[in-house]
């Protein structure tokens, strides 16, 4: 199963609201999972099941989406979430990452 | 404290063997499916490999034949023997744990901080 994220790159403000997609090309019901990672990092758990924010992971941090079509959304930039974000679908083997989506600081 | 530790990585010649450890501590080894994932620099995740609380495992193409994964839950430790090493396999090798409970399974968490291998002559 590919997994197509969309945009590759974004650059946004601090405040801004950031959409993040991640495509798959066939259904994969709920079992999706996003990832932020930093640079020199190992990547974080924010969200499992499409839209089950991980413990302690701000409530900025939103998924939505079931069977090919997904959408992490930050309600509004913070500093700290300048990073990379990856999905990934745990439906079936072999799991699949996206591409990853940059956020850069505009 | 939840953690994973890498060791084993270092530098090798194509065609040759190394074997990775993740040592666990802080959660219940034994309960997590354990999977291993790579990333080249600068590049993505890819996911290499996983062992089932009852011992499957699965791997992608790009590694079956080549890598097998094995787990020691008396010793909380993961290993990751690799063969046949080619330059494509240079990556940071992370070690991550997946819980799965009665309300379902979750992502990989925790993660480990990564170990380099490199395959080069």
């Amino acid at each position: 199963i590919q997994l197509t994220q969309s945009p590759s790159f974004l650059s946004a403000s601090v405040g801004d609201r950031v959409t993040i997609t991640c495509r798959a090309s066939q259904g994969i019901n709920s079992y999706l999972a996003w990832y932020q990672q930093k640079p020199g990092q190992a990547p974080k758990l924010l969200i499992s099941g499409a839209s089950t924010l991980q413990s302690g992971v701000p409530s900025r941090f939103s998924g939505s989406g079931s069977g090919t079509e997904f959408t992490l959304t930050i309600s509004s930039l913070q500093p700290e979430d300048f990073a990379t974000y990856y999905c990934q679908q745990l439906n079936s083997h072999p799991l699949t990452f996206g591409g990853g989506t940059k956020v850069e600081i505009k | 404290e939840v953690q994973l530790v890498e060791s084993g990585g270092g530098l090798v010649q194509p065609g040759g063997s190394l074997r990775l450890s993740c040592a666990a501590s802080g959660f219940t080894f034994s309960s997590y499916d354990m999977h291993w994932v790579r990333q080249a620099t600068g590049k993505g995740l890819e996911w290499v490999s996983v062992i089932g609380t009852a011992g499957d495992t699965y791997y992608p193409d790009s590694v079956k034949g080549r890598f097998t994964i094995s787990r020691e839950n008396a010793k909380n430790s993961l290993y990751l023997q690799m063969n046949s090493l080619r330059a494509e396999d240079t990556a940071v090798y992370y070690c991550a744990g997946r819980y799965c409970s009665s309300s379902g399974c979750y992502g990989f968490d925790p993660w480990g901080q990564g170990t380099l291998v490199t395959v080069s002559s």
